[in-house]
This record gives C-alpha cells, structure tokens and sequence, in this order.
C-alpha cells in the first residue's frame, strides 16, 4: 500500500511569492492534516480536512490556506512568503474518524531566500 | 492553551539497556496519545498509539498511560543504536479528536 505522497521534495522561493504544496493520502484515508515544522517551534498544527471541508485549524495566519479535492489530495498554498515561513511542511493522513492516528509524508523543505 | 511537554534530553542510554521516555499533557479528558520516531532529516514515523482504556506492548516497544498523573511513558527494551532518533509524543485533546498536538521531542542517543 502507498503511504502518503508529498511533491514537490524541496521548494526556493523569495519573499513575496506565493507556494503550493501537494499532499496524496494513503488510499482510503479520508482525512488530511498539515504541520509546520520548526528547530524552534517543533511540530505546530496548520489545519485538516476531511471530505473536502476544513475540520480543524491551527493559528496560524490567513496567508496559509488549503483545500481537498473529491479524491482526498490536499493542496497547501502560502501566500506572500516570509522569512519565517521556510520550513518543513508535513502532510499526514488518516482513516478520518475520531482518535485515529496519522500517516506522514516526506515533507516538503521550503526555503525562503 | 493546550499543552504536550517532553524534555529535550539527550537521554543517552547504552545499548542493550531500557530507555524510558516520558510525556505530560494538560487536559485530563484526553483520549488518544500517539509515539513517533524521527530520525534527523526524516519525517515522523508512527511507532505506538494507545487509547485512554490501556497500555500496549509491541516487540520491543511498551506504551503506558497514568491518567491520574496526566503523562504517558514509552519504554523501549533492548535499546539498539539504530533508535537513536528524537521521540515526539502526540495528544488528541477533548473536543479536537483529529487533531493532533505534538510536544517537541526528546533525543535518544544509544551508545555502544
């Protein structure tokens, strides 16, 4: 069984620009989660969606947003980068009901120049 | 504020030895509490998960809850150099059951 796919591996972008991030679950997991992670702030919660609808978000600002389409992949989009978004983002994937646990991808490396 | 804490370590244990890694959370409703691996450079990897109703044991790997102390441990047995890697503990918090909150880790070393 595939686990969860994320593209592209690595990403340079300068400030200003906006990213999209590309996230497959594993097959039949309806749900999809997204994590920032930092040396300083560890594994922070961005948002999930479960059949196509935001279920849960973190605090993170309006720049980050996401969606799901009918076959379950996710797309993360960040607008008008800063500094402090370079970081690894984090797709994980799960069945969707209550207290499952969660699958994660590679990651995607951004680095904001 | 909802809050998952583990120490940073490092833990250095010698191989062949138990390393135990622990994990306090805030909310005393929690449910689920999740264990994953990562090695530098790598994405977590889904080690142990346990729900509010028990313990778990798996090979090597024994996860235990103490709901009246409110910290979730993970005893690894028979330590090897390849678990060497940080361990970040995951809580799903009452009221927020497909989210998950991650504490920041603790470094394993096993040295030989």
């Amino acid at each position: 069984k595939a686990g969860v796919t994320q593209t592209p591996r690595y990403l340079i972008k300068t400030r200003g620009q906006q990213v999209t991030l590309s996230c497959s679950p594993i097959s039949g997991h309806r749900s999809v989660s997204w994590y920032q992670q930092t040396p300083g702030q560890g594994l922070q919660f961005l948002f999930e969606y479960f059949s196509e609808t935001q279920r849960n978000k973190g605090n993170f600002p309006g720049r980050f947003s996401g969606r799901q389409f009918s076959n379950s992949r996710s797309e993360m989009n960040v607008s008008t980068l800063e500094l402090g978004d370079s970081a690894l983002y984090l797709c994980a994937s799960s069945v969707g009901t209550a207290n499952q646990p969660q699958h994660f991808g590679d990651g995607t490396r951004l680095s904001i120049l | 504020q909802k809050e998952v804490e583990q120490n940073s370590g490092p833990l250095s244990v010698p191989e062949g030895a138990i390393a135990s890694l622990n994990c306090t959370y805030s909310d005393r409703g929690s449910q689920s509490f999740f264990w994953y691996r990562q090695y530098s450079g790598k994405s977590p990897e889904l080690i142990m998960f346990i729900y509010s109703n028990g313990d778990k044991e798996d090979g090597r790997f024994t996860a235990q809850l103490n709901k009246a102390s409110q910290y979730v441990s993970l005893l690894i047995r028979d330590s090897q150099p390849s678990d060497s890697a940080t361990y970040l503990c995951a809580v799903s918090f009452t009221g927020t059951a497909s989210k998950l909150t991650f504490g920041t880790g603790t470094r394993l070393q096993v040295t030989l």
